[in-house]
């Protein structure tokens, strides 16, 4: 597709409760990438992908958060056990690499807001 | 370790009014510089881009950013605000040789009054 697409749009959650979100790149793009939004500001590198492996992981708490990035499925974000910190928006970015003279840039999808109750 | 400041956590300007919003980053080379607008509940849309070559760049919307080495920043201009340029900004970093992530400012909410 010509979007980033993401969901579900809104999710809730128990405290303890497993949630799992969904982000399907633009159709053609290599690269996969998770950020966190807290409160309305503050966005925090997760995780990305280059196809279906892990890129770079150093922003992914080593406990309760996983993801994937499989073919032909959308790539997904899961936390198992939410917290109430866990409450954020989530989005994704898709973007071809970065070529010699850096020309690419990341798309973001519209964003899964996520509230732990 | 890179960081990106944006100064101003707020900022009011009047329609038709110029804008300014400041971007300063920390990193060792030359970066990846990216604006973005947010508009409420909506994901981020890219304003405009410095990779390498002209210092100014033209970006969507009527924006414009300028690049300036010596003092770290890539501040953002538009010469005529409209109401609907109400939104949140963030400036974004990307190391060149890294993997793509960007570290992103604190943004800046611009409200315009009529």
């Amino acid at each position: 597709g010509e979007e980033v697409a993401q969901t579900p749009k809104h999710l809730v959650r128990g405290e303890g409760q497993k949630a799992k979100l969904y982000c399907a790149p633009i159709k053609g793009h290599s690269y996969v990438f998770w950020y966190q939004q807290v409160l309305k500001n503050e966005f925090k590198f997760l995780i990305s992908f280059q196809n279906e492996n892990v890129f770079d992981e150093t922003g992914m708490p080593k406990e309760r958060f996983s993801a994937k990035c499989l073919p032909n499925s959308p790539c997904s974000l899961e936390i198992q056990a939410t917290k109430l910190e866990d409450s954020a928006v989530y989005f994704c970015a898709s973007s071809q690499w970065w070529t010699g003279d850096g020309g690419t840039e990341a798309f973001f999808g519209q964003g899964t807001r996520l509230t732990v109750v | 370790a890179q960081s990106v400041t944006q100064p101003d956590i707020h900022i009011t300007v009047s329609e038709g009014a110029s804008l300014e919003l400041r971007c300063n980053y920390s990193y060792g080379a030359t970066p990846y510089l990216f604006w973005y607008v947010q508009s409420p509940g909506q994901g981020l849309q890219l304003l405009l881009k410095y990779f390498s070559g002209d210092t100014l760049v033209q970006g969507i919307k009527g924006f414009e950013a300028e690049f300036k080495r010596s003092q770290s920043s890539f501040n953002l201009r538009k010469p005529s605000v409209h109401w609907s340029d109400a939104a949140e900004y963030f400036c974004a970093v990307a190391r060149s040789s890294n993997t793509g992530k960007l570290i992103f400012g604190q943004g800046t909410t611009l409200q315009v009054k009529p």
